[in-house]
């Protein structure tokens, strides 16, 4: 079955460290993949995307994603952390099929020191 | 502001009842999602209609319902409310077709009581 895991269900870090939240996807083909982020009490905003080529994605807000078919994960990174990164990231995968719904992570909550 | 809207933005209701929450895609969005977010089972995606036709079903209960209509906007009805159907229910839309981007709405908090 299609899945997708978030192994870290908390993560903290400090304002101006580096970051990476992982993301395994369990499928027989390479998926679409995506990383969302909800900030409380707010919807799931996409933050990149990756659907072919270039194996390393950029994001908005300075975060990219590198798929590793090999390990069939597609970890998020950021370089510095502000403050206002502090939200619960959301990988999902779309299987290439015809109804393009996205299964979602069990999510990772970042949370910053300052 | 992803341009999906979706009313009401909080719902009280008892067990036992019926109701219907709404989603207007973004302009020119041909696809409507509906997920479930709840602590138990997480982000789930429950139905998809493309262009008023129903697309892709995933783990809806036979209590819930969708539909979309002529002017793209979507309505989900849950009847027969039980304590466990509180949740945020989110709405998506998408371009359609091949397009792989969904963008959210805010959501739909549902407390039964």
């Amino acid at each position: 079955a299609q899945s997708v895991t978030q192994p870290d269900i908390h993560i903290t870090v400090s304002e101006g460290a580096s970051l990476e939240l992982r993301c395994n996807y369990s499928y027989g083909a390479t998926p679409y993949l995506f990383w969302y982020v909800q900030s409380p009490g707010q919807g799931l905003q996409l933050l990149l995307k990756y659907f072919s080529g270039d194996t390393l994605v950029q994001g908005i807000k300075g975060f990219e994603a590198e798929f590793k078919r090999s390990q069939s994960s597609f970890n998020l990174r950021k370089p510095s952390v502000h403050w206002s990164d502090a939200a619960e990231y959301f990988c999902a995968v779309s299987p290439m099929d015809s109804s393009y719904k996205l299964i979602f992570g069990s999510g990772t909550r970042l949370l910053v020191r300052p | 502001d992803s341009g999906v809207t979706q009313t009401p933005k909080h719902l009280i209701t008892a067990t036992g009842q019926r109701v219907t929450l709404r989603c207007s895609p973004r302009s020119g969005d041909l696809s409507v999602y509906w997920y479930q977010q709840s602590l138990d089972q997480g982000l789930q995606f429950l139905i998809q209609y493309y262009n008023g036709e129903e697309r892709a079903k995933g783990n809806i209960l036979e209590r819930f319902s969708a539909q979309q209509f002529p002017d793209l906007h979507s309505e989900l009805n849950l009847s027969s409310l039980e304590l466990g159907d509180s949740a945020l229910y989110f709405c998506a839309s998408s371009v359609g077709g091949s397009d792989y981007e969904q963008y959210f709405g805010p959501g739909t908090r549902l407390t039964v009581t």
